[in-house]
């Protein structure tokens, strides 16, 4: 079972340019995660959020939870072609440790 | 930078046969964990071993696949018989920490292509 969904599915923008995706999830959480896949590698995890946080950045990487809305969003500042993967988000579920991931978002970096 | 090692990187096989994939996890890392990733899907926990133990196999198609870690480092995930829609990518990950996924990021590996014919 997939608990997070992001958004939008695919997303497509010029070299420079920022990108924002989003993720919205269903139940109570620990903490979530962020990760990329660059097309048929492994996923590299990014960033985790604990859930009493609000915001985090890790360089060009800014992320955001909002618990009230069951959401989160990844900003990539200045993005640039090698951040052409897909992205995903992952939690651990209500009292459960599985960590759950979404669909993705691929994003494409043009130059 | 360490890192978690697969393979084969690619197999294919005719179905009703038998597939077997290894993983090597991080040194010193406690919890190995095998999931598949279908195509433009995100990727499903199959098993999760703390050291030699399983402590979540709830989505493991039991009549088919096993996993084993046997000295807890090293670990293989099974099929048999494979099925066409078990063509998927089987990534392996380990991470540092006890107790559960959620507060230790996860160190995935490159993954197991596998394409049943």
């Amino acid at each position: 079972s997939q608990q997070g969904e992001e958004d939008p599915q695919a997303l497509s923008i010029q070299e420079g340019e920022n990108a924002t995706m989003n993720c919205s999830y269903k139940t109570s959480i620990n903490n979530l995660q962020w990760y990329r896949q660059n097309s048929g590698r492994g996923l590299v995890h990014l960033i985790l959020i604990r859930s009493n946080e609000r915001e985090k950045h890790s360089g060009r990487l800014r992320v955001t939870l909002d618990t009230s809305k069951k959401s989160s969003s990844l900003l990539i500042t200045a993005s640039r072609a090698a951040d052409t993967a897909s992205y995903f988000c992952a939690q651990t579920q209500g009292g459960s440790e599985k960590l759950v991931f979404g669909k993705g978002t691929k994003l494409t970096v043009n130059p | 930078e360490a890192e978690v090692a697969q393979s084969p990187r690619y197999k294919i096989t005719e179905k009703s046969q038998a597939v077997a994939f290894w993983c090597d996890p991080i040194s010193g890392h406690a919890t190995l964990y095998w999931y598949r990733q279908i195509l433009g899907q995100g990727p499903e926990l199959l098993v999760q071993f703390q050291d030699e133990s399983v402590v979540d196999d709830s989505q493991l198609p039991k009549d088919r696949f096993s996993a084993e870690r046997l000295k807890g480092v090293d670990s293989t995930l099974k099929i048999q018989p494979a099925e066409l829609g078990d063509s998927a990518m089987y990534l392996c990950a380990s991470s540092l920490g006890y107790g559960g996924q959620g507060n230790s990021p996860l160190h995935f590996g490159n993954g197991t292509r596998l394409t049943v014919t």
